[in-house]
């Protein structure tokens, strides 16, 4: 088995801030996630990666960044932090290909004051 | 792009009932359906996953019906118990964006011992 890490587990940031959260697997897996979880909106894509070094917008993608420096690692930066943006972020990954299942970590929620 | 609606929202039932989660989707190109569950404080948990040409799956007192013609995908938790509180979600790809998982808002379920 595998496990994907979430650091931190809450972040706390400023309005205007930039704030970068990290994601790691260890499952080898080749596509990871980044996703949006609002109470009572579901899940939605900010980004995603199916390599290292490659970055595909989802549906949210406007006010953040990702980067896949490597594999196993997988992050996403708030350029400038909103209060709306309170939320929590879900990583997740899969093994290429069609209809693979989703690993997800186990979220990093964001306070902006 | 798709749509994927879940109903209901919240759902209360007593320990020993059913449980009976609906979602519906748009894409009638849609090829990989699942189900999640997640616990609070928690990542989503793969429960059950389904091809498109499987009509219906039971596994561990779980049972997902797939109507393609009416575009709609089930979840029933039959002898629901307490530690099957928790929200769950719906899922699905369409064959064209294999990367790209539609969720659906989620349905809070409550059992009461």
């Amino acid at each position: 088995g595998g496990i994907i890490t979430q650091t931190p587990k809450f972040l706390i940031g400023q309005e205007g801030q930039k704030l970068t959260l990290k994601c790691q697997q260890n499952f080898n897996h080749d596509t990871m996630y980044w996703y949006r979880q609002d109470s009572g909106k579901g899940l939605r894509l900010i980004y995603y990666s199916i390599t290292e070094n490659d970055l595909q917008k989802g549906d949210l993608s406007e006010g953040y960044d990702a980067s896949r420096e490597k594999k196993s690692s997988f992050s996403l930066t708030v350029t400038s932090a909103q209060k709306n943006e309170m939320a929590v972020f879900l990583c997740a990954s899969s093994i290429k290909g069609a209809g693979n299942t989703l690993y997800f970590g186990e979220g990093s929620r964001l306070i902006v004051v | 792009g798709e749509q994927v609606e879940q109903r209901p929202p919240h759902l209360s039932v007593r320990e020993g009932d059913s449980a009976f989660i609906i979602c519906t989707y748009t894409d009638s190109a849609t090829a990989y359906f699942y189900w999640y569950k997640q616990e609070p404080g928690a990542g989503l948990q793969l429960l059950m996953s389904v091809f498109s040409n499987v009509d219906r799956k039971e596994e561990q007192g779980l049972t997902v019906l797939l109507n393609k013609k009416d575009k709609r995908l089930s979840l029933n938790l039959t002898a629901a118990h307490p530690g099957d509180s928790a929200v769950y979600f719906c899922a699905v790809i369409p064959y064209t964006g294999y990367q790209n998982f539609y969720f659906g808002k989620g349905t809070s379920l409550t059992v009461i011992p």
